[in-house]
């Protein structure tokens, strides 16, 4: 059971270049976000999906897309890279609305010059 | 206006004593939960511990509790014991509504260090 995964764990893009974070979970789990961490800052949510087909916008959404084909996966695009985007993501996923915990993916550490 | 509020950027503890790390949180929806988490300096979101609006008692999670105070609009961390390894950011968090499990609201985090 490897819970959540993210790949890459390090990127490094040049502004305006495009790239896909890819976030996986085989805990057959509905729901999934994406949250980005700025250096000395907590989260904020990206994106998110309650199941396959239906996603939202969070609180950052500029610059980015999501979309959710199935259950597992929910990849996060970044359509053209600016150094504000540079951060850390995250990735989590949780079984239900009200769940006690969510669990989070290790981290994509993305640097944009 | 924030939702969740951590005022203390930094706690330095000796080790053994116990800390408490304070979050207070705005909302006006009856049901939220509020979640701690621990970051490492490796970087994961380790869970420490949940309450939930309506549980009637504070949760407590091993050397972790959860000091709930609804009124006060408060959920403080008390760490008991502290350990070298209990240094790392702490973030608490917020779900609001019955469906925001996956709309989780961070405070800007507390770095707790502890000493030998």
């Amino acid at each position: 059971n490897a819970g959540v995964t993210q790949t890459p764990k390090f990127q490094v893009l040049k502004t305006g270049q495009s790239m896909t974070l890819q976030c996986a979970q085989d805990m057959n789990h509905e729901y999934m976000s994406w949250y980005r961490q700025d250096p000395g800052m907590g989260l904020r949510l990206i994106h998110y999906s309650v199941g396959a087909g239906i996603t939202d916008q969070g609180e950052v959404p500029n610059g980015y897309n999501v979309s959710r084909s199935t259950t597992e996966d929910f990849p996060l695009r970044l359509l053209s890279a600016a150094p504000s985007q540079t951060s850390v993501y995250f990735c989590a996923s949780s079984s239900a609305p009200t769940s006690r915990e969510q669990y989070f993916g290790p981290g994509t550490r993305l640097t944009v010059t | 206006a924030q939702k969740i509020t951590q005022t203390q950027p930094g706690m330095f503890v000796q080790e053994k004593e116990a800390v408490t790390l304070d979050c207070t949180y705005d909302t006006s929806d009856p049901s939220y939960g509020l979640f701690w988490y621990k970051q490492p300096s490796s970087g994961e979101m380790i869970f420490l511990i949940y309450q939930g609006s309506y549980d009637q008692q504070n949760a407590t999670e091993g050397r972790y509790s959860l000091n709930f105070q609804k009124a006060r609009k408060s959920a403080n961390l008390v760490i008991s014991a502290s350990q070298l390894g209990d240094s790392a950011m702490y973030f608490c968090a917020m779900r609001e509504g019955r469906a925001g499990a996956q709309k989780l609201v961070f405070g800007q985090g507390t770095r707790l260090t502890i000493n030998p």
